[in-house]
């Protein structure tokens, strides 16, 4: 059984671009979630999606950043017109939803993003 | 308002020291699941375990031990006979009844020293 995985794994660029990062989940987990992880913090929720609805979004994800699940198995984070303060781990999450209140979710090894 | 404090930045000890890794957690709900993950350098988080707000029982495994208090809101982390495999950050997690996310402590980095 394979785990989360996420590519790429680090990217650099310019201010202004835009980038988009993949997830893909366990395969028989139906729950995706995307973290930010800046130096020296936690990670922080941005989204949420159950199949390939998005159920989420903490108001962390301003209108520059959208999250799409299309098929209900990978996700793509977009974050358009990058800034400098979007430098960050992102880091991806999945969980088999159990019908209980709270699943374990497992994570990827994250994309690094670097903003110049 | 949800919040978790690990209040030790850091740790460093000396191979097959013990440690105990901190954390204090607020919440208003009854029903509530707390979690322990691992960071290695690598980056990814590893999952360590989960406990809900109703089991109160001490957890072993292996070299590692966990202690939930509900009366002082810890759940403390215990490695044992550490090993240099074990330096890492370590973080521990909440989430709330119906809530879809897990809610982050600031973490502790162990550094384990040969």
């Amino acid at each position: 059984d394979t785990g989360v995985s996420q590519n790429p794994r680090h990217k650099i660029t310019k201010r202004g671009q835009n980038v988009t990062f993949r997830c893909d989940p366990i395969s028989e987990h139906n729950r995706l979630y995307w973290y930010r992880q800046t130096l020296g913090q936690g990670p922080e929720f941005l989204t949420y999606f159950q199949n390939e609805a998005q159920l989420e979004k903490s108001r962390l994800l301003s209108d520059r950043f959208s999250a799409e699940r299309p098929k209900g198995s990978f996700s793509t984070l977009e974050i358009q017109r990058t800034e400098q303060g979007d430098s960050a781990m992102y880091l991806c999450a999945s969980s088999e939803s159990s019908g209980g209140p709270t699943d374990t979710q497992y994570f990827g090894p994250g994309t690094r993003l670097t903003v110049l | 308002a949800q919040k978790v404090t690990q209040a030790q930045t850091e740790i460093s000890v000396v191979e097959k020291e013990d440690v105990t890794l901190d954390c204090v957690y607020e919440t208003r709900d009854t029903t509530y699941y707390l979690f322990w993950y691992k960071q290695p350098p690598s980056g990814e988080l590893v999952f360590l375990i989960r406990r809900n707000s109703f089991d109160e029982q001490n957890e072993i495994s292996g070299r590692y031990s966990w202690n939930f208090q509900k009366s002082t809101s810890s759940f403390n982390f215990t490695i044992t006979a550490s090993q240099v495999v074990d330096s890492a950050v370590y973080f521990c997690a909440l989430s709330e009844t119906g809530a879809n996310n897990l809610f982050f402590g600031t973490g502790t980095r162990l550094t384990v020293i040969p």
